[in-house]
């Protein structure tokens, strides 16, 4: 069965420092793969997304993600957040024949501090 | 482009009464996609719409829960007799490939007491 972790419930990093967020999936297929935040009160906006090629996609905001096949992940990046970066981030997958179904992980809430 | 417009943003009913939520997708995506957030259970999906026809309802509770899609311009999402555990945030989403890249809306906030 299809499935999406995100093993850390809550990050809290320091304005200014890099950041990970841990993704890894289950899918027999060919994956498609998003990450999307959601802010307070907001709906979910899409940072990034991967379908195929480059294993590094490049997202908004300075955002990345990386797919690794051979660990079954799709680790989110930054390399300096800003206290706005603060929001819930989901990790989510996409399958089924026309890739219209999607598997969200829990969610990564991430904590900037000032 | 306004985006995808969910109303009401926040709806408060009594246990037993009808709840009734609309979605506008954006102009000209042809699919329609609904969800459900709570804290235990997280993102769920619910039902889908492409070209306004029923694709796929896997995720509807059994009974007392109803989408429909009229027109190309909106959706409804129908829970009767609403209970308690019925609160939560409902997403709309839509895409004009019926299929991964979805626009989320910003979701009504159900509260049943």
């Amino acid at each position: 069965a299809q499935s999406v972790t995100q093993p850390d419930a809550r990050v809290t990093v320091s304005e200014g420092a890099s950041l990970q967020l841990r993704c890894k999936y289950s899918y027999s297929g060919t994956p498609y793969l998003f990450w999307y935040v959601q802010y307070p009160r907001q709906g979910l906006q899409l940072l990034l997304k991967y379908y195929s090629g480059d294993p590094v996609v490049q997202g908004v905001n300075g955002f990345e993600a990386e797919f690794s096949k051979s660990n079954s992940s799709f680790h989110l990046r930054k390399a300096s957040v800003h206290w706005s970066d603060s929001a819930v981030y989901f990790c989510v997958l996409s399958y089924g024949s026309s890739g219209n179904k999607l598997i969200f992980g829990i969610g990564t809430l991430l904590s900037v501090k000032p | 482009n306004a985006g995808v417009i969910q109303t009401p943003r926040h709806k408060v009913t009594g246990k037993g009464q009808e709840a009734t939520l609309w979605c506008e997708p954006i102009s000209g995506h042809s699919a329609v996609f609904w969800y459900r957030q709570t804290i235990v259970q997280g993102l769920e999906f619910l039902t889908y719409f492409r070209n306004q026809a029923p694709i796929d309802d896997s995720g509807m509770p059994k009974e007392r829960f109803s989408a429909q899609m009229p027109n190309q311009s909106h959706s409804t999402l129908k829970i009767q007799s609403t209970q308690p555990q019925d609160s939560a945030v409902y997403l709309c989403a839509s895409s004009d490939t019926g299929g991964a890249e979805q626009f989320f809306g910003p979701g009504t906030r159900l509260t049943v007491l």
